[in-house]
């Protein structure tokens, strides 16, 4: 059974930055590719980037380069998104899932608030 | 990038009856095009994929049409763990893309 298990919530000041992990089972790490996405209120769904737990090879969304950075620790099947620099309209609901073209895993989602 | 209109965001039906959700492309994506559920409180859900392909352990009274700009997922005779939040998705470039998505709720 495949499980990928976000972080909790994260409240964050104006400026700094935050890690957000997301830990799988049930799946060959090695050989999958891990999605970050962003929803915000409206709803809207965007897409950050994915990275290649093999090599550790990444594609991002342009809109998203320089703001996330994605890293895998292959050892604790574990994924993790960097987001630098953050501002108000950072502030959202983050989801990892397994991307396979679409994403046929999701994790359960962690809310980022951005306030001093 | 590609747009994708869900042009309905929202939609009431009793259960039992059958539904339809359109979602259109901004271009011509062939059928590369994916439709999710979310359910609040719970993950994310792949439904159908390639525009008509259900995933493992999606229920037969889903499907999905179209090719293109033009799609439709259709549910029939509506149980009440359908209603929910519906999305559709193309990966035919990058950056992937998602509708605005369409919230079924109980009549």
């Amino acid at each position: 059974q495949v499980k990928l298990l976000q972080s909790g919530a994260e409240l964050v000041k104006p400026g700094a930055s935050v890690k957000l992990s997301c830990k799988t089972s049930g799946l060959t790490f090695s050989t999958t590719y891990m999605s970050w996405l962003k929803q915000v209120p409206g709803p809207s769904i965007e897409w950050i980037g994915w990275i290649y737990a093999g090599n550790g090879g990444t594609n991002y969304n342009q809109k998203f380069k320089g703001k996330a950075t994605l890293t895998v620790d292959k050892s604790s099947s574990t994924a993790y998104m960097d987001l630098s620099s953050l501002t108000s309209e950072d502030a959202a609901v983050y989801f990892c899932a397994r991307y396979n073209n679409y994403f046929d895993y999701w994790g359960q989602g962690v809310m980022v608030t951005v306030s001093s | 990038d590609v747009q994708m209109t869900q042009s309905l965001s929202y939609l009431a039906a009793s259960p039992g009856e059958s539904v339809s959700i359109s979602c259109k492309a901004s271009k011509s994506i062939s059928n590369y095009l994916a439709w999710y559920q979310q359910r609040p409180g719970e993950a994310y859900k792949l439904l159908i994929y390639s525009g008509s392909t259900l995933q493992s352990g999606t229920p037969s009274r889903f499907s999905g049409s179209g090719s293109g700009t033009d799609f439709t997922l259709t549910i029939r005779s509506l149980e009440p763990e359908d209603f929910g939040l519906y999305y559709c998705q193309q990966y035919y470039e990058r950056p992937l893309t998602f509708g605005s998505g369409t919230k079924l709720e109980i009549k």
